[in-house]
């Protein structure tokens, strides 16, 4: 079963602080993507990256940029953290590109 | 534009009735098309996908070309079919594009 682990289920930040969110996935998968949940706005899509060292932007990157160094871990910054910034936020990966996603718990971001 | 409505916030249905989550989908080309669950505490999972025809958990959702629709059905509800219900769209560039989501209760 592919397990896609996120670093933290709940963080507590300050405005102005960088702040990084970890993903890690156990099944080799090719695509991973960080997305925003909020209440009636659904899943946003911030960044994906298709392959090692390769990044995208989604829908609202603003505010955020991405590593992914190694083919398993996808890194999401925050570089200066801002109260708007609290969500959760949700770690996914595939295999392929019109294959289901997998998803982490989520990290529940609240910027005080 | 490509976009996926899911026009329902909320949707209550009592214990054996039937249920349909609706989805509607802006997509000039064959769409992908996905529903995924996600029950109180727990991650958010795959519930099926449009070329697979297949039922999980009593669940079916047929792709209506002419419509733009996925609606996700099911003949009868069960307590534990309470959760929210995303349906996403695959247009081909790697993003996938969701909807806002419908939360589905059942009452007993």
């Amino acid at each position: 079963d592919v397990k896609v682990t996120q670093s933290s289920r709940y963080l507590v930040k300050r405005t102005g602080e960088k702040v990084f969110l970890e993903c890690v996935q156990d099944m080799d998968h090719e695509n991973m993507f960080w997305y925003r949940q909020d209440p009636g706005l659904g899943l946003r899509l911030i960044y994906f990256s298709y392959d090692v060292k390769m990044k995208e932007k989604g829908d609202i990157p603003e505010g955020y940029s991405v590593s992914r160094e190694k083919k398993e871990r996808f890194s999401l910054i925050l570089e200066s953290a801002s109260t708007n910034q609290t969500s959760m936020y949700l770690c996914a990966s595939s295999w392929g590109q019109n294959q289901p996603q997998h998803f982490g718990d989520g990290t529940r971001l609240s910027i005080l | 534009a490509q976009r996926v409505t899911q026009p329902e916030k909320l949707l209550s249905v009592f214990k054996g009735a039937p249920v349909e989550l609706k989805c509607n989908y802006s997509y000039s080309g064959s769409p992908e098309l996905f529903w995924y669950v996600q029950y109180s505490r727990q991650r958010l999972q795959l519930l099926l996908r449009h070329i697979s025809r297949e039922s999980i958990k009593g669940f079916t959702a047929d792709l209506n070309k002419g419509e733009t629709s996925f609606h996700l059905k099911k003949p009868f509800a069960q307590e534990e079919d309470s959760a929210m219900y995303y349906c996403a769209l695959y247009p081909g560039t790697y993003k996938y594009i969701f909807g806002t989501g419908t939360r589905l209760k059942v009452l007993a």
